[in-house]
């Protein structure tokens, strides 16, 4: 079974760039969920998504953070602008229901603004 | 005051040795317990799950749940040099929402 899969796994851009990352979760899983990961954090969440309804986005800076989730499958996470304190990992993660405690993580995305 | 407390370590232990990892929790209303390991450059992968109060053991890992000190504890024996990783507690009231901890970087030496 192919885990959680993202892409890309790092990114380096300039302040006031935009960027977006890429998220494919487990086949089956309804739930997926954006996390941020700071330096010697834990993850924090950003969104979930139950299908292609964002469920709990409270967390999300909407004013540059922007997320989507069409077809209820893949899933994208985007910041216009980027600032410097955006550096961070950005996890992305699946479950198979609402609910569930077991979620899978991808591996991340490193971005680096500079 | 966060409402998941974790002692960063680093951690460094001989290989064999019992390790023991704790967290403390301010909300009463965590209901789920969950330790998560994760290893440089990857995601965190579930690594143990507990519902309310009581041990749970799979192998070499116990985990503890003290809900009247609010305290949780992972314990691993025989440690390994491929147990050497970051451990994250987490905790929910409804396992929708997780909060999760600053994790422990354990290393084991050989």
């Amino acid at each position: 079974e192919a885990g959680v899969v993202q892409s890309p796994r790092y990114k380096i851009i300039e302040k006031k760039q935009p960027v977006a990352f890429w998220c494919n979760p487990i086949s089956g899983h309804n739930t997926l969920y954006w996390y941020l990961q700071n330096l010697g954090q834990g993850p924090e969440l950003l969104i979930r998504y139950e299908n292609e309804e964002a469920v709990d986005d409270s967390q999300l800076p909407k004013d540059r953070f922007s997320a989507e989730r069409l077809k209820g499958v893949d899933s994208t996470l985007k910041i216009q602008p980027a600032e410097l304190g955006d550096s961070a990992v950005y996890l992305c993660a699946s479950s198979l229901q609402s609910g569930s405690y077991e979620q899978y993580f991808g591996p991340g995305t490193r971005l680096t603004v500079t | 005051q966060k409402e998941v407390e974790q002692d960063p370590g680093p951690l460094s232990v001989p290989e064999g040795a019992i390790v023991s990892l704790n967290c403390t929790y301010s909300n009463s209303a965590f209901q789920y317990f969950m330790w998560y390991r994760q290893y440089s450059r990857k995601g965190p992968e579930l690594l143990m799950y507990t519902y309310s109060s009581g041990n749970k053991e799979d192998g070499r890992f116990t985990a503890q749940v003290d809900k009247s000190s609010k305290y949780i504890s992972l314990f691993i024996r025989d440690s390994q040099p491929s147990d050497s990783a970051t451990y994250l507690c987490a905790m929910s009231s409804s396992a929708s929402k997780i909060i999760f901890g600053s994790g422990t970087r354990l290393s084991i030496r050989p």
